[in-house]
């Protein structure tokens, strides 16, 4: 069965200083990887993917990830957090040998960025 | 171009009310879900559909919920009757096939209260 855990209900982080949102998935085979972000009163909006090739990947708003196979982790980063990056993340993942195109949420991580 | 429209975008109704919430998936894809968000439970799958299909409604809480797909532009949500645990923010997304692990594509949602 797969799964996404995120372990940080919510991250604190001072403008300008680099960010990092944790996630951790598990799957039977090998994994597509997804980061979206929600703002308030809106649906999530796609951010980034990790489908093969370079580890690192990068993606909207200056955000990338790294896949690391050995920890089964795909944290979200940012070199310097900006106040409007406030928002609630989500990790997805599904797996590559599944037929179903459906894709597990993590339960989400409230960042906050403080001016 | 258009992305996911979701209608009514609130809606606030009386205990034992039917409730229908309505989606037109982006043109040309030809996967629909429905999910449902709460603070509790976070971001649930409950269907999703493939070329107007149902394929897996094992997320769907009771027999009080159904979705119907008559055509590839339109898919209805109804509760009936509807109860005030049903209260939530009820998303709507829609991918495509052709475009592989292309990422879902969520609306802005319909913020749904019982009361």
């Amino acid at each position: 069965a797969q799964s996404v855990a995120q372990p940080e209900d919510q991250v604190n982080v001072a403008e300008g200083n680099p960010l990092t949102v944790k996630c951790t998935y598990s799957v039977s085979g090998n994994p597509y990887l997804f980061w979206y972000v929600q703002y308030p009163n809106r649906g999530l909006q796609f951010l980034l993917k990790y489908i093969t090739g370079d580890n690192l990947v990068k993606g909207s708003y200056g955000f990338e990830a790294e896949f690391n196979k050995s920890q089964t982790s795909f944290h979200l980063k940012k070199p310097s957090a900006l106040v409007s990056d406030s928002a609630l993340y989500f990790c997805a993942v599904r797996d590559r040998g599944s037929s179903a195109s459906k894709i597990i949420f993590g339960s989400g991580t409230r960042l906050s960025i403080r001016p | 171009d258009a992305g996911v429209i979701q209608s009514p975008r609130h809606e606030v109704t009386e205990m034992g009310q039917e409730v229908t919430l309505r989606c037109k998936p982006i043109s040309g894809h030809d996967y629909l879900f429905w999910y449902r968000q709460t603070m509790m439970r976070g971001l649930e799958l409950l269907i999703y559909f493939n070329n107007n299909v149902p394929i897996d409604d094992s997320g769907m809480p009771e027999d009080r919920f159904s979705a119907k797909m008559p055509n590839a532009s339109f898919s209805t949500l109804k509760i009936q009757p509807s109860e005030p645990r049903d209260s939530a923010v009820y998303f709507c997304a829609s991918s495509s096939s052709m475009v592989p692990n292309q990422p879902q594509h969520f609306g802005d949602g319909t913020r749904l209260s019982i009361l």
